[in-house]
């Protein structure tokens, strides 16, 4: 079956390191996305890409890099300069930016520890 | 004022009314809306997409959209337990791009 798949579920993060989350899909879709969502809050946009080798920042990009050499992965790496990580990160594609709805992956819940 | 602003309830109905969701938004030339379940400690689930004024209708989900009012709903007939969960907004930014999605609103049925 198509989908999106996150990894990991559940990251624990010690001040100053930088962690990496995992995104893939197998959607043949040309556009990626990573949201994340705090509790109260809609989802905001860190990233997205609309094709291999090209991404744009979105609301929040401060603290995060992003890499798109596939297709199917779109990565978040989210860096020590991020000052408040703890958050539910939601990787999202569609088949192309424009009036497409989102197939969303499951989530990676964040932890500062 | 929030790109996209619903009421986060929480909503409370019995089993088999109605639920009523609403939704304004201020990009006044956005064309493209939707409306996704989430439930509790998972992610976003499309239900309906909606690009017209008025109704569209799936099931048991309609989505109304008045454009002028900027304004798009959604209604549930039939409430099921199972329909228990926070409703998300979204909208197309405009250039299409990036959709701005509401904070949510919480809805619980009632058994």
């Amino acid at each position: 079956d198509g989908g999106i798949t996150q990894s990991p579920k559940y990251l624990f993060r010690k001040e100053g390191q930088n962690v990496t989350l995992s995104c893939e899909q197998n959607l043949n879709h040309d556009a990626m996305y990573w949201y994340r969502q705090d509790p109260g809050q809609g989802l905001r946009l860190i990233y997205y890409s609309q094709i291999v080798n090209d991404f744009q920042k979105g609301d929040i990009a401060e603290g995060y890099s992003v890499s798109r050499e596939k297709k199917e992965s779109f990565p978040l790496t989210v860096t020590s300069a991020q000052k408040n990580p703890t958050a539910f990160y939601l990787c999202a594609s569609s088949l192309r930016t424009g009036d497409y709805g989102y197939t969303f992956g499951s989530g990676t819940r964040l932890t500062v520890v | 004022q929030k790109e996209v602003e619903q009421n986060s309830g929480p909503l409370s109905v019995p089993e088999g009314a109605i639920a009523s969701l609403n939704c304004t938004y201020s990009d006044r030339v956005s064309q493209s809306f939707f409306w996704y379940r989430q439930y509790s400690g998972k992610s976003p689930e499309l239900i309906m997409s909606i690009y017209s004024n008025g109704d569209k209708e799936d099931g048991r989900f309609t989505a109304q959209l008045n454009k002028a009012s900027q304004y798009v709903s959604l209604l549930i007939r039939d409430s099921q337990p199972s329909d228990s969960a926070t409703y998300l907004c979204a909208v197309l930014h405009t250039g299409g791009f990036k959709t701005i999605f509401g904070a949510g609103t919480r809805l619980f049925v009632k058994a």
